[in-house]
């Protein structure tokens, strides 16, 4: 088990340019979600997959967010035409459906987009 | 909708003292979940503890515990024995019970451990 990993861990980009960024879950979970997170906030809820399918998306996922989660084991998350107001971590956690109780949501270090 | 609040953005405590963080939330939901996590400088976040609310029994790990006041709506953090590793960025965290699993998070508290 090496936990979830994302990369870039950093991304610097110019205004309008499209942006992906990678997450590898940890082995076997089967749910993964992606935040955003801006300085001095905590985490905001993006979208959450359950194996390959996307069961919800926030309000703040603009029709500029897509993510994917192909076959159900790593996911992308592609930002269009990025603005400024894009400038945030984008964290991504998994967790497994255990059938029981919620179970625990591990986060990766996340990927600091920089938008000039 | 769910709120997390957080009012206390910096705090600060002597190595080996005991300090609270606080945290109070906002639902009409009975059955949910609350979390702290930990987020040190420029590392990754890692759940500290994690609260049921049909438990009344507070919950406990090692140097941490939370007091939980289900009518008052409050979840604190008591840390004890404060560490130099334990400066850190500290969440509030607040999941309904629907197995979606999505968290809605305060905005932190900055917790400095001085030695």
């Amino acid at each position: 088990d090496t936990g979830v990993s994302q990369d870039p861990r950093h991304k610097i980009t110019k205004r309008g340019q499209n942006v992906t960024f990678r997450c590898d879950p940890i082995s076997e979970h089967n749910r993964l979600y992606w935040y955003r997170q801006t300085l001095g906030q905590g985490p905001e809820f993006l979208t959450y997959f359950q194996n390959e399918a996307q069961l919800e998306k926030s309000r703040l996922l603009s029709d500029r967010f897509s993510a994917e989660r192909p076959k159900g084991s790593f996911s992308t998350l592609e930002i269009q035409r990025t603005e400024q107001g894009d400038s945030a971590m984008y964290l991504c956690a998994s967790s497994r459906l255990a059938g029981g109780p919620t179970d625990t949501q591990y986060f990766g270090p996340g990927t600091r987009l920089t938008v000039l | 909708a769910q709120t997390v609040t957080q009012s206390q953005p910096e705090m600060s405590v002597q190595e080996a003292e005991t300090v609270t963080l606080s945290c109070t939330y906002d639902t009409s939901e009975s059955n949910y979940y609350l979390f702290w996590y930990k987020q040190p400088p420029s590392r990754q976040m890692i759940l500290v503890i994690r609260q049921e609310a049909y438990k009344q029994q507070n919950a406990t790990e090692n140097r941490f515990s939370v007091n939980f006041q289900k009518a008052a709506k409050s979840f604190s953090l008591k840390i004890s024995d404060s560490q130099l590793g334990d400066t850190a960025m500290y969440f509030c965290a607040f999941m309904i019970n629907t197995n979606a699993g999505k968290s809605t998070f305060g905005d932190g508290t900055t917790l400095t451990v001085k030695p």
